[in-house]
């Protein structure tokens, strides 16, 4: 079975603070995926990777930053935490393959920011 | 650009009952569509894709999606709902060709009667 793991289920961190969620893939998936989730708002992708130390913006980067040092390690870095950024963030990764493919989740990082 | 949309951000059946999750979608090109189900702080898991190989597409506990072209749908259904199906449901599109970026819908809260 593929298994994405984040290092994290539950977080709490102050304001202003810089925070790393950290996302490992057990299955040499190119492709590496942080997307945030949101009541009423399903999930929007932050940022992505195709290979290593490539990264490319999604949908909603403000305030985000990523690492991709190893093929199987995509971390997702909070460079000054605000309170808006309380939320479910979920990292997925996927073979390059076909269009088709899916993508495979993580458990998912609840992060409350206080 | 491609956009997901689910009718419904809380549908709820009885036990038994006939379960209905409406998506549908905006696409230029021949749609990569997917269905995923999240369980109580978990991450999403794959219940069915679209490939173009059928219309109807079966997938995990039951479920099944049909491709409709000239309705842009891809609703999801079960003919007989368990307490167990009570989950958050989303309906998503495949973004690019390499496979896992993906466009999610706002997600469908299904509540089980018993």
């Amino acid at each position: 079975d593929v298994k994405v793991t984040q290092s994290s289920r539950y977080l709490v961190k102050r304001t202003g603070e810089k925070v790393f969620l950290e996302c490992v893939q057990d299955m040499d998936h190119e492709n590496m995926f942080w997307y945030r989730q949101d009541p009423g708002l399903g999930l929007r992708l932050i940022y992505f990777s195709y290979d290593v130390k490539m990264k490319e913006k999604g949908d909603i980067p403000e305030g985000y930053s990523v690492s991709r040092e190893k093929k199987e390690r995509f971390s997702l870095i909070l460079e000054s935490a605000s309170t808006n950024q309380t939320s479910m963030y979920l990292c997925a990764s996927s073979p390059i393959d076909r269009p088709n493919t899916e993508a495979f989740f993580g458990q998912g990082t609840r992060l409350t920011v206080v | 650009a491609q956009s997901v949309t689910q009718l419904g951000s809380h549908v709820s059946v009885s036990e038994g009952a006939l379960v209905l999750l409406r998506c549908n979608y905006s696409s230029s090109v021949p749609p990569y569509l997917f269905w995923y189900v999240q369980y109580p702080n978990q991450g999403l898991q794959l219940l069915l894709k679209y490939t173009s190989a059928a219309t109807l597409v079966k997938g995990i506990n039951g479920f099944e999606a049909e491709f409709k072209k000239s309705e842009t749908s891809f609703h999801l259904t079960k003919p007989s709902a368990h307490m167990s199906d009570a989950a958050e449901y989303f309906c998503a599109v495949s973004d690019d060709n390499q496979g896992g970026k993906l466009i999610f819908g706002q997600g469908t809260e299904l509540s089980v009667k018993p």
